[in-house]
């Protein structure tokens, strides 16, 4: 069975601290990782991961995949209030030779980020 | 318009009610998921949907019945629910290609309570 481990569940830090939020997965026919980020309801998209060692940076985000370890983590530098949040890992696996994105997601890390 | 919407947003349902999920797309895309999202665990795919036709039913009960009309609309029909299954609901869409991979785009969910 397909399974994607997040850590920690949850973090308590204060503004302008880094964080570094973890996701170690075990799964058959890996295609992609994929990190979310939930305020309210929506999960919204942060990044994509297919290749090891290429970091993928957008603002004080950053995140990167090994694939040879099976994990991956998510770097926010100089926290902000508003970067509270679930922060949701899922990893996208071949699925029955179809095509489709069949994700399969973490528990999530709890983030609050104290002013 | 923008993005994926869904409605309702909140819905309380007896056990012996029958109501429908909406979901739709304004995004171009070509596959549409439903996810059950409960309190302590972890994102669920319930179905996927490619250019209409059902691709994966997660083993989920046939209380649960969805409906996808063209590739912008999906819904999710209830009926003889379980108060277990209450739930945020969300609908996602992505693109869909052979070999590729792509990322989904997620809408603000249903918040369902089954009583």
């Amino acid at each position: 069975e397909d399974k994607v481990v997040q850590s920690p569940l949850s973090l308590v830090v204060h503004e302008g601290d880094t964080v570094t939020l973890n996701c170690s997965y075990e799964v058959t026919n890996f295609r992609s990782l994929l990190w979310y980020k939930q305020e309210k309801k929506a999960p919204t998209f942060l990044f994509m991961l297919t290749s090891s060692g290429i970091e993928k940076k957008s603002g004080r985000l950053s995140s990167i995949l090994d694939k040879k370890e099976l994990f991956s983590i998510l770097n926010i530098t100089a926290t902000q209030t508003g970067d509270s949040a679930i922060y949701l890992c899922a990893v996208e696996v071949n699925a029955g030779g179809t095509s489709y994105g069949k994700l399969t997601f973490g528990q999530g890390t709890i983030l609050t980020v104290h002013p | 318009e923008t993005g994926v919407t869904q409605t309702p947003r909140h819905l309380v349902m007896g056990m012996t009610n029958k109501k429908s999920l909406k979901c739709e797309q304004h995004l171009g895309h070509n596959a549409m998921y439903w996810y059950k999202q409960s309190a302590k665990k972890p994102l669920e795919l319930m179905f996927v949907y490619n250019f209409k036709e059902q691709t994966e039913n997660n083993s989920v009960p046939s209380r649960f019945s969805p409906e996808c009309p063209n590739s912008s609309h999906l819904f999710l029909h209830l009926h003889t629910l379980q108060p277990e299954d209450s739930a945020l609901y969300l609908c996602a869409s992505s693109h869909w290609g052979s070999g590729a991979t792509y990322e989904q785009y997620f809408g603000p969910g249903t918040r369902l309570t089954v009583t």
